[in-house]
């Protein structure tokens, strides 16, 4: 069965540092999507980015990327410049299509990220 | 007003009560799902609409059960609600891929159910 693990429940980084949130998954699909979500203290699901499994380069943006490395099935979100606002719970995500035509989005259980002044 | 209107976004309930949870979008999106979200068990799929005609049970539809009445609409009702059925629950919609979009998930804010 598909699966996203997130091994890291919690994690601390200081203000300005970058950290890596891991994200593992599991598929027998060629063709699927990876995504990252953020979600602050206010409970709202904000798109963070998206890698496509053909894609070759790494998906950046603005201070995020996503270091994805298909051979180790794995898709880990860098985060530049910690700031503040960064304090969040993080979900990986999985689209994959299923027999029927549609796509499901299957999701880790977060890391919650806090930013130390 | 937000592209993904769930309502209400705060009830709380009994024990055997009838609870619809209602969700309407107005991205034109034909891909409709609901979630629920747990501490530490992250987002779980309970039902998912590919369009009017189309409903799949997603890993947790036991005791859920979904309508959808037109593209824009799509409730999660819970027949007989039991306390383990406390969560936030989300509603979502999804762009095919093959267009401009990355075909990420496009969040309602969210509906807090408490069952007592």
């Amino acid at each position: 069965a598909q699966k996203i693990t997130q091994t890291q429940p919690g994690m601390f980084v200081q203000e300005k540092e970058a950290v890596t949130l891991d994200c593992t998954y599991d598929t027998s699909d060629q063709s699927y999507g990876l995504f990252w979500y953020k979600q602050p203290s206010s409970g709202e699901m904000i798109f963070l980015i998206y890698q496509g499994s053909y894609d070759e380069q790494n998906a950046t943006e603005g201070r995020y990327s996503l270091n994805f490395q298909k051979a180790r099935k794995s898709a880990n979100l860098v985060i530049s410049a910690s700031q503040l606002g960064d304090s969040a719970m993080y979900f990986c995500a999985m689209r994959e299509l299923t027999t029927s035509g549609t796509y499901k989005y299957i999701f880790g259980t977060g890391t919650r990220l806090k930013v130390l002044a | 007003d937000a592209d993904v209107t769930q309502t209400p976004r705060n009830r709380i309930t009994k024990t055997g009560k009838r609870i619809m949870l209602e969700c309407s979008q107005t991205k034109g999106h034909d891909r409709m799902y609901w979630y629920r979200q747990d501490p530490g068990l992250g987002l779980r799929l309970i039902y998912y609409s590919f369009d009017v005609k189309d409903i799949n049970k997603g890993e947790i539809s036991d005791g859920y059960s979904v309508s959808r009445q037109a593209q824009a609409k799509f409730s999660l009702s819970l027949e007989s609600a039991i306390p383990n059925q406390t969560a936030l629950y989300f509603c979502a919609t999804s762009d095919p891929t093959g267009g401009p979009d990355t075909g990420e998930l496009f969040f309602g804010e969210g509906s807090r159910l408490t069952v007592l």
